[in-house]
């Protein structure tokens, strides 16, 4: 399958700063990306979707001045935590589809796990 | 608005012996996709088999196959022969086939499958 990459896959950041995570699609131009938070045995919880060239559409009760999105090439998007707090530190995963035709995949990058101090 | 219930929180299985997984989905659409991921502790989701609902013949994957029944809105995911290496996070996932042509992912709760030796 199609890789995606993520950086960092760790990172600890102090209270207050702001930490950029990326998503890469590394073989593939990727229209649509996602953004997914996990918490400790929990679900995927979907932040937020952006789409190459636009704004993200966020999901409810995300916070999108807190949660930026940027997905400015077809193979790279970020997403930046802004003015991080503890109950920021989570698992974030992004994942990231070929095309838009209906039956196309997505495919996961191997998640960062924000801890914020 | 779609849901995804996985009502088992863990599982147990003997290694070399089936195990059956279950999921249930709510919707009101009649084009759609299903599918099962793994999520190991590396925390990498890895997609293990998928079935689109305008299929009625259950797809099947090596060892792991997946029991469809449309009406009930049922997808049970079966693993034969199981090996210390299925151990895992499971998520039972639902996908949209029509849309906006975001095609956004829903999650279940996940089910943690134990191999015992």
């Amino acid at each position: 399958g199609a890789v995606v990459s993520q950086h960092p896959s760790r990172v600890i950041c102090k209270s207050g700063t702001s930490v950029k995570i990326e998503c890469r699609s590394l073989d593939f131009q990727a229209t649509t990306m996602f953004w997914y938070r996990q918490f400790p045995k929990q679900s995927l919880m979907l932040m937020a979707t952006s789409n190459e060239g636009s704004k993200a559409t966020y999901e409810q009760g995300v916070e999108k001045d807190k949660f930026l999105i940027n997905h400015a090439s077809l193979t790279l998007s970020t997403l930046t935590v802004t003015s991080a707090h503890p109950e920021d530190s989570s698992f974030y995963i992004c994942s990231a589809r070929l095309g838009s035709y209906r039956d196309t995949e997505a495919f996961f990058g191997q998640g960062t796990r924000l801890t914020v101090v | 608005a779609q849901t995804v219930t996985q009502s088992q929180p863990e599982m147990s299985v003997q290694e070399a012996e089936t195990v059956t997984l279950s999921c249930t989905y709510d919707t009101s659409e009649s084009d759609y996709y299903l599918f099962w991921y793994k999520q190991p502790p590396s925390r990498q989701m890895i997609l293990v088999i998928r079935q689109e609902a305008y299929k009625q013949q259950n797809a099947t994957e090596n060892r792991f196959s997946v029991n469809f029944q449309k009406a009930a809105k049922s997808f049970s995911l079966k693993i034969s022969d199981s090996q210390l290496g299925d151990a895992a996070m499971y998520f039972c996932a639902y996908r949209s086939a029509r849309g906006s042509g975001t095609y956004k992912y829903i999650f279940g709760t996940g089910t943690r499958l134990k191999v015992l030796a």
